[in-house]
């Protein structure tokens, strides 16, 4: 079946520092690729998606990339701030599915 | 806005007690659908409807009933509480065509004893 691997974590870093979350994939067909993240008490939200092999998507900063050839959907973002600490779910979909399958999560701190 | 909102945000049962956490959503969202989320194993599908009168099973059903009689609301019923229902649960929502894109509730804290 589907699945859905985050790096481990917790990740810890400084403001402005460089961040990647790596995200990999086992899929059949050509699944979307999601990363939603979770601030602390609430619910999740849509970050950003790809829908097809080499789409960027991106949004308040962060980007990923949907590598086929890498089954990889990383997360960056090139310079934290305090107000990105939250937990980053990375997600797929499958071509015709009607489901979201979510990988552990990462909890993000990012310390002034 | 209301989106989606979730009923009670915080619950403790006793093993064997049955409880309904409620969920209503106001965007005429045709999807509905209800997540567990436990530490290290991410947001697991439990129920899932396209619509009223339709629901369907998702990777963890056991345990839990649900009904749509309604567009606006996707209760999810609790018959029996386990420890091992002891989680956050989530209620999201989507338009029927689903895009990944779900609308989620702030969730519900659900401890069993």
């Amino acid at each position: 079946g589907d699945s859905v691997t985050q790096m481990e974590g917790p990740v810890t870093l400084s403001e402005e520092a460089f961040l990647t979350i790596n995200c990999t994939y086992t899929a059949t067909g050509y699944p979307s690729l999601f990363w939603y993240v979770q601030y602390p008490g609430e619910g999740l939200q849509l970050l950003l998606k790809a829908t097809k092999a080499d789409d960027k998507g991106s949004n308040k900063g962060f980007e990923a990339t949907y590598r086929k050839e890498t089954t990889s959907f990383h997360l960056e973002k090139g310079s934290v701030q305090v107000s990105d600490s939250a937990v980053y779910f990375c997600a797929l979909s499958p071509t015709s599915g009607s489901r979201l399958t979510f990988g552990e999560g990462t909890q993000l701190t990012v310390n002034p | 806005n209301a989106g989606v909102t979730q009923t009670p945000k915080f619950q403790v049962l006793k093993t064997g007690q049955s409880m309904t956490l409620q969920c209503a959503q106001d965007m005429n969202h045709e999807y509905m659908s209800w997540y567990r989320q436990d530490p290290g194993m991410g947001l697991r599908l439990i129920h899932y409807s396209v619509g009223a009168g339709i629901t369907d099973q998702g990777e963890v059903p056991n345990g839990y009933n649900v009904s749509r009689s309604t567009t606006e609301d996707f209760p999810l019923r609790l018959l029996s509480a386990a420890p091992s229902q002891t989680s956050v649960y989530f209620c999201a929502s989507s338009y029927l065509h689903f895009t990944g894109e779900l609308f989620f509730g702030e969730g519900s804290r659900l401890t069993v004893l």
